[in-house]
């Protein structure tokens, strides 16, 4: 089944530890985003990418680091710098960037700091 | 950059009556305008959504009309049902250049009670 996997579905880190969220998709889509969900907040965009070996920031990138080695994998490391880490992380990929084209969702990944 | 305000925060109707989100953006040059639908610890999902040169898109009970002059676009469930039940999201996005990415309004929690 094509789609985009986000693991793990929960996620608990200690105090001043970076830890990494995984995102995979099968869709061959060129375009991946990373959005951040708190309650009553909507959907913030942390990171994006076009292309393998280039990403932006978006509107909250600080804390926050990501690569994209290859077209499928667009993984989100939250580092210890991020203030206030816990949340509902959400990974998303579109055909491109920029054309207005449906961007599918994976299933989230919570992340609470305990 | 790109805003998007959205009204109401809650809502809740009767079985069988109809569902009204409204959405206004900013930046005019916004073209491309999807309303997503989640579930309880689900990812989005894509609806509907509507084009700038277009004024209003339907999908059986679901429809979306779009004002350009005045910036804003709404969504219009009728006959609702139990399932349709959860928080949806618009968005507004910019054709074309590097920057361009999905601006997501703050989510209306549906509640639709028999």
């Amino acid at each position: 089944d094509g789609g985009i996997t986000q693991s793990p579905k929960y996620l608990f880190r200690k105090e001043g530890q970076n830890v990494t969220l995984s995102c995979e998709q099968n869709l061959n889509h060129d375009a991946m985003y990373w959005y951040r969900q708190d309650p009553g907040q909507g959907l913030r965009l942390i990171y994006y990418s076009q292309i393998v070996n280039d990403f932006q920031k978006g509107d909250i990138a600080e804390g926050y680091s990501v690569s994209r080695e290859k077209k499928e994998s667009f993984p989100l490391t939250v580092t210890s710098a991020q203030k206030n880490p816990t949340a509902f992380y959400l990974c998303a990929s579109s055909i491109l960037v920029g054309i207005g084209t449906e961007a599918f969702f994976g299933q989230g990944t919570r992340l609470t700091v305990v | 950059g790109e805003n998007v305000e959205q009204h109401p925060s809650t809502l809740s109707v009767q079985e069988g009556d109809s569902a009204v989100i409204k959405c206004t953006y900013s930046d005019s040059a916004s073209n491309y305008f999807p309303w997503y639908k989640q579930e309880l610890g689900k990812g989005p999902q894509l609806i509907i959504d509507i084009r700038s040169n277009v004024g209003e898109k339907k999908d059986q009970r679901i429809a979306v009309t779009l004002n350009k002059t005045a910036k804003h676009f709404s969504l219009h469930i009728t006959e609702t049902q139990p399932e349709d039940s959860a928080v949806y999201f618009c968005a507004a996005s910019i054709k074309g250049g590097t920057a361009s990415k999905l601006t997501f309004g703050t989510g209306t929690r549906l509640q639709v009670t028999l």
